[in-house]
């Protein structure tokens, strides 16, 4: 069965400063791979996808994440964070080709601070 | 175009009760997935549903939950004789037809039980 870890449950960083956002997921097949962003109170946002292709897929809000085969990792990055991305982080893979029936990992919560 | 909505965004019922959350698709999907947040906890898969079909439950609790998607409506969940270990956030996605298109999420229905 598939799986997917966030290893850190919260991430404490400065305005301005780099963050990654770690994950990694366990699958024998294929898989796809997505981050989702939520705010309070929201629901969640789509910010990147890896289907397939080029290993680093940029997102929304100038975040990207590279697929590592090897390291079974897709991590997270962003080169200067800001207030405004304190939010929850999923990050979530799914099997299916139809993309339907994600499983996601618990989340990492993201504290930007001035 | 109105994204994916749920009402109501909060629900409080006291034990013993019936929770029914509404969840109306983006214009044009025709597929719908509720999902259940724990505390502290990421998203989980409840079940995965097309116009009058259920698709995939295999996330349902086995006993008062179910799930619909009527020709006409929102899709609804429905929780009877609701317990403690119900509260939770529930989340709506829906999608195109597999293949065609990526989950949108709504903001979610906070479900407390007293």
């Amino acid at each position: 069965a598939q799986s997917v870890t966030q290893l850190d449950s919260q991430v404490p960083v400065f305005e301005e400063a780099p963050v990654e956002l770690r994950c990694n997921y366990s699958s024998s097949v294929s898989v796809y791979l997505f981050w989702y962003v939520q705010y309070p109170n929201q629901g969640l946002q789509l910010l990147l996808k890896y289907l397939s292709g080029s290993t680093l897929v940029k997102g929304i809000n100038g975040f990207e994440a590279e697929f590592n085969k090897s390291q079974t990792s897709f991590h997270l990055r962003k080169p200067s964070v800001h207030i405004s991305d304190t939010a929850e982080y999923f990050c979530a893979g799914s099997m299916n080709t139809g993309f339907q029936k994600l499983v996601f990992g618990t989340g990492t919560r993201l504290l930007v601070s001035p | 175009n109105a994204g994916v909505m749920q009402n109501p965004r909060h629900l409080v019922r006291r034990r013993g009760q019936e929770a029914r959350l509404r969840c109306s698709p983006v214009k044009g999907h025709s597929h719908v997935y509720w999902y259940r947040q724990l505390p502290e906890e990421g998203l989980k898969f409840m079940v995965y549903l097309q116009k009058e079909n259920i698709i995939d439950e295999s996330g349902m609790p086995k006993e008062r939950f179910s799930a619909e998607f009527p020709k006409e409506g929102p899709s609804i969940l429905r929780i009877q004789q609701v317990v403690r270990g119900d509260s939770a956030a529930y989340f709506c996605a829906s999608s195109p037809p597999p293949g065609q298109g990526f989950l949108h999420f709504g903001n979610g229905t906070r479900l407390t039980v007293t």
